[in-house]
């Protein structure tokens, strides 16, 4: 089968820097999205990996190891709003999109 | 601004009465995607048209029929919803289904059965 595997709750405090995991196993990979869904709104793009290492863009960073079947999202300098699910997405062979179930963040002041 | 529009944001429909939900794009995008998605449970694809290609995933249960008369619109139809079909419904699309292809999603219908 197919799986993607994420924490399902993190807890981390305003200012800090939080990761977030997840590891897959697909037939195939084309690529892993992270996509940011805040409650009761759709999902948006936050990252592309389809190359090992790491994908900086401002407070976000996404790293793949395609060999270890693994990613993270680390997000810094965490600000109120950024609480929100953070949903991994893997692409296989055939072209499908794979979803996690998210790991839902809770930030704190 | 190019987007994906969904209406309506929240339907409310009976046990067993059809409901129709619709998504349009402008982006002109070839690519359309139905998703069902549950409280804290992953997406949900119920299938997907390659412009005019349908394709539906082999667990979609008969109960959920799609049309795609254009490129802009897509259209949801649940024949006779029950109380397990309440959930968000999340349209997006994708410019050619490629493996590099982000989606863009629609901010969603919440369905409500009674």
């Amino acid at each position: 089968g197919q799986n993607i595997d994420q924490p399902t709750e993190m807890t981390a405090t305003e200012g800090a820097i939080v990761q977030i995991n997840c590891t897959y196993q697909t037939s195939g990979f084309n690529g892993l999205f992270w996509y940011q869904q805040h409650a009761g709104e759709a999902p948006t793009f936050l990252s592309y990996n389809v190359l090992d290492g790491l994908e900086e863009k401002g407070r976000f960073s996404s790293f793949l190891s395609r060999s270890k079947g693994y990613s993270y999202l680390l997000l810094k300098e965490l600000q109120m709003k950024d609480s929100a699910s953070y949903l991994c997405a893997v692409t296989n062979s055939n072209y499908q999109l794979i979803w996690g179930a998210g790991t839902k963040l809770i930030i704190k002041p | 601004d190019a987007m994906v529009i969904q209406n309506p944001r929240y339907q409310v429909t009976q046990f067993g009465k059809p409901v129709t939900l619709s998504c349009s794009q402008t982006l002109n995008h070839n690519v359309m995607y139905w998703y069902q998605q549950k409280s804290s449970q992953a997406p949900k694809l119920l299938f997907h048209y390659y412009d005019k290609d349908f394709n539906n995933e082999a667990d979609t249960p008969d109960n959920f029929q799609s049309r795609r008369p254009n490129t802009s619109f897509c259209f949801l139809d649940i024949r006779s919803p029950g109380l397990g079909d309440a959930a968000m419904y999340l349209c997006a699309t994708s410019g050619s289904g490629g493996a590099t292809d982000t989606q863009y999603f629609g901010p969603g219908t919440r369905l409500t059965v009674l």
